[in-house]
């Protein structure tokens, strides 16, 4: 089994640009979510969402955007690339709320 | 919003030392996880405590869980190299619809 895989594993753009992080899971798991982890602040739940054509928002919405047509993909988009984002994306998945997540190597976002 | 604080920040011992690592949070919870980041890797599980357990083992982790204090510790017996990384406990709520809060975590260095 491949897990949660997460594409690209890096990547660099310029302010203002678009882009979408791709989040996969082959477990079948109803539960995903996507974290951005930065120096000194832990993880940070951005969105997550509980099954196909559900999604809600977590700690730090702004700037980000999701979607969930399918139990396997969960990507992530952002809508206007600012320097603020620059981070390093986790995607996450599990079978529920309180059971372990699995997470993705992440993908590390630069913004200039 | 951090639900649940890890101490200390950092943690320097020599291989064959035991590693002691403390989380303290703020609401009731279902259960509480630790996790840990090799780096550049994503979070991997390690163990999960309900509220309803007090001591669980696993391998070479012992995590306690006391509820009326709010804490949790994660204890590393005879630490080895490859035990370097950052812990990071997690908690989520009693409502049916609460997502997984992380906090900032504990470095661990294990010198040979």
């Amino acid at each position: 089994n491949a897990g949660v895989t997460q594409t690209p594993k890096f990547q660099v753009l310029k302010t203002g640009q678009s882009m979408t992080l791709q989040c996969a899971q082959d477990m079948n798991h109803e539960y995903m979510s996507w974290y951005r982890q930065d120096p000194g602040m832990g993880l940070r739940l951005i969105h997550y969402s509980v099954g196909a054509g559900i999604t809600d928002q977590g700690e730090v919405p702004n700037g980000y955007n999701v979607s969930r047509s399918t139990t396997e993909d969960f990507p992530l988009r952002l809508l206007s690339a600012a320097p603020s984002q620059t981070s390093v994306y986790f995607c996450a998945s599990s079978y529920g709320f309180h059971q372990p997540q699995h997470f993705g190597d992440g993908t590390r976002l630069s913004i200039l | 919003s951090q639900q649940g604080e890890e101490d200390p920040q950092a943690l320097s011992i020599q291989e064959g030392e035991n590693a002691t690592m403390n989380c303290s949070y703020k609401t009731s919870i279902n259960n509480l996880q630790w996790y840990r980041q090799n780096s550049g890797r994503g979070l991997v599980h390690l163990i999960l405590i309900r509220s309803n357990e007090r001591e669980k083992h696993s391998g070479r982790l012992r995590v306690t869980l006391d509820t009326s204090k709010k804490s949790s510790s994660l204890l590393i017996t005879a630490s080895r190299a490859a035990d370097t990384a950052s812990y990071f406990c997690a908690t989520d709520g009693q409502s049916g619809y609460s997502t997984l809060t992380f906090g900032k975590g504990t470095m661990l260095l294990v010198s040979p």
